[in-house]
């Protein structure tokens, strides 16, 4: 198993571009999540996925969009890009029913807007 | 919702010493709390766990204990190595259905040799 990918590793984009950040598992998870990690910061949760079809905003969504027409992907959509959405993005994933599971996550994708 | 508090952020060491990184949470409702490890430029890897039916749990150097009643729960790293230099995250289950977590702000840990 690949585990959980992520595309791209870096991207720098200007101001007000646009941009989606891939996320993809192969271990059949239903949970999936996205991430951001400020510089020398705890992680933030974005939005979050409990299943195809189902999107729930988390703690920081404004600025951000995400969709799960799959299993296996969870994009995130940043509209508009601004300085403040200059962060590492992680995407995780872990089996579906009880809430004690290990969360799984893929090697990050860094971001900077200039 | 759920509120992870995470102290010191910054802790050195020496080599051979004891690591202890403390957090407290606010929601009694909760019973999972994981410890995550970020090596420099990697992506956080579980560490060890607890439940709310435990008081402790150890794993060779590493142990975590769990207070319910003060609703505080403690990372413990023995006989510490260089290459336990890293980012400590603890966190808690958060959301509608408690299917998320929220993470503490992190400590970083350096151990010198």
């Amino acid at each position: 198993n690949a585990g959980v990918t992520q595309t791209p590793k870096f991207r720098i984009l200007k101001i007000g571009q646009s941009m989606t950040l891939q996320c993809t598992q192969d271990m059949n998870h239903n949970y999936m999540y996205w991430y951001r990690q400020d510089p020398g910061m705890g992680l933030k949760l974005i939005y979050y996925s409990v299943g195809a079809g189902i999107t729930d905003k988390g703690e920081v969504p404004n600025g951000y969009n995400v969709s799960r027409s799959t299993t296996e992907d969870f994009p995130l959509r940043l509209e508009l890009a601004a300085p403040s959405q200059t962060s590492v993005y992680f995407c995780a994933s872990r089996p579906q029913g009880t809430w004690d599971y290990e969360q799984y996550f893929g090697p990050g994708t860094r971001l900077t807007v200039t | 919702g759920e509120n992870v508090e995470q102290h010191p952020s910054t802790l050195s060491v020496q080599e051979g010493d004891s690591a202890v990184i403390k957090c407290t949470y606010s929601d009694s409702a909760s019973n999972y709390f994981p410890w995550y490890k970020q090596e420099l430029g990697k992506r956080p890897q579980l560490i060890i766990d607890i439940r709310s039916n435990v008081g402790e749990k150890k794993d060779q150097r590493i142990a975590v204990t769990l207070n319910k009643t003060a609703k505080h729960f403690s990372l413990h790293i023995t006989e510490t190595q260089p290459e336990d230099s890293a980012v400590y995250f603890c966190a808690a289950p958060a959301g509608p259905g408690r299917r998320a977590l929220t993470f503490g702000s992190g400590t970083r840990l350096q151990v010198q040799p």
